[in-house]
């Protein structure tokens, strides 16, 4: 089946803008998770949406960076007024939190460029 | 969560066996071990899962000491497209954030 989905797979903008990322999960998944990983740098956990609790932004680095997740499915990842440390790649996975493993799936990420 | 220790790199030659430790000497006992991998320019990929009983499933095994604190993920016979960064993880199985560490950067070599 159809694994997890992210959009764009490269984006390039200028400091200062707003960009978004897209994820669409593994359809029935419920949990929904936002990752980043600089270069060089391992990866950072970012945000956490599990059903319709409130999510964890624990990771979240500064108020500049918001999720939302409409209808339980797809997930938006906004930041905004982008500085060059925002330059990542921004990992989403979703797992389906019925199984006992809550094996989470990645998908192939979005590499964002801050110029 | 408890926090592991891996070898930055290792090598292995093609079609032998890879061996990759990791300690976790904190573990608890309700935490879980996970292993995962990033193959370049590629999202993570889950590859096994244990508590306390030795795993295997059709990518690897995964050998968990008795006392928990070390485990070895063993790949029996390592192909170029196995060379990858592995991650070891210890969680809880109550879902939420996976915590990486920086992994072992595994080579396989012709």
């Amino acid at each position: 089946g159809a694994g997890v989905s992210q959009s764009p797979s490269n984006k390039v903008t200028e400091k200062g803008k707003d960009v978004e990322l897209r994820c669409d999960p593994i359809s029935g998944h419920t949990a929904l998770y936002w990752y980043r990983q600089s270069l060089g740098q391992g990866l950072e956990f970012l945000i956490y949406f599990q059903g319709n609790s409130a999510p964890d932004k624990s990771g979240l680095p500064s108020d500049r960076f918001s999720a939302e997740r409409t209808g339980g499915s797809v997930s938006t990842l906004t930041i905004q007024r982008t500085q060059q440390e925002d330059s990542a790649v921004y990992l989403c996975a979703s797992s389906s939190k019925r199984a006992s493993t809550d094996t989470q799936y990645f998908g192939p990420g979005t590499r964002l460029t801050v110029l | 969560d408890a926090k592991t220790t891996q070898p930055p790199s290792m090598d292995c030659a093609e079609g032998r066996a890879a061996n990759l430790p990791c300690n976790h000497s904190t573990i608890s006992g309700n935490e879980y071990v996970y292993w995962y991998r990033q193959i370049h320019s590629q999202g993570p990929q889950y590859i096994i899962h244990g508590l306390k009983n030795n795993e295997t499933n059709e990518m690897a095994s995964l050998i968990i000491t008795e006392d928990r604190k070390s485990s070895t993920l063993i790949l029996p016979h390592a192909t170029l497209r196995d060379t990858a960064v592995y991650y070891c993880i210890v969680r809880n199985n109550q879902g939420g954030k996976l915590i990486f560490g920086q992994g072992t950067e595994l080579s396989v070599k012709p």
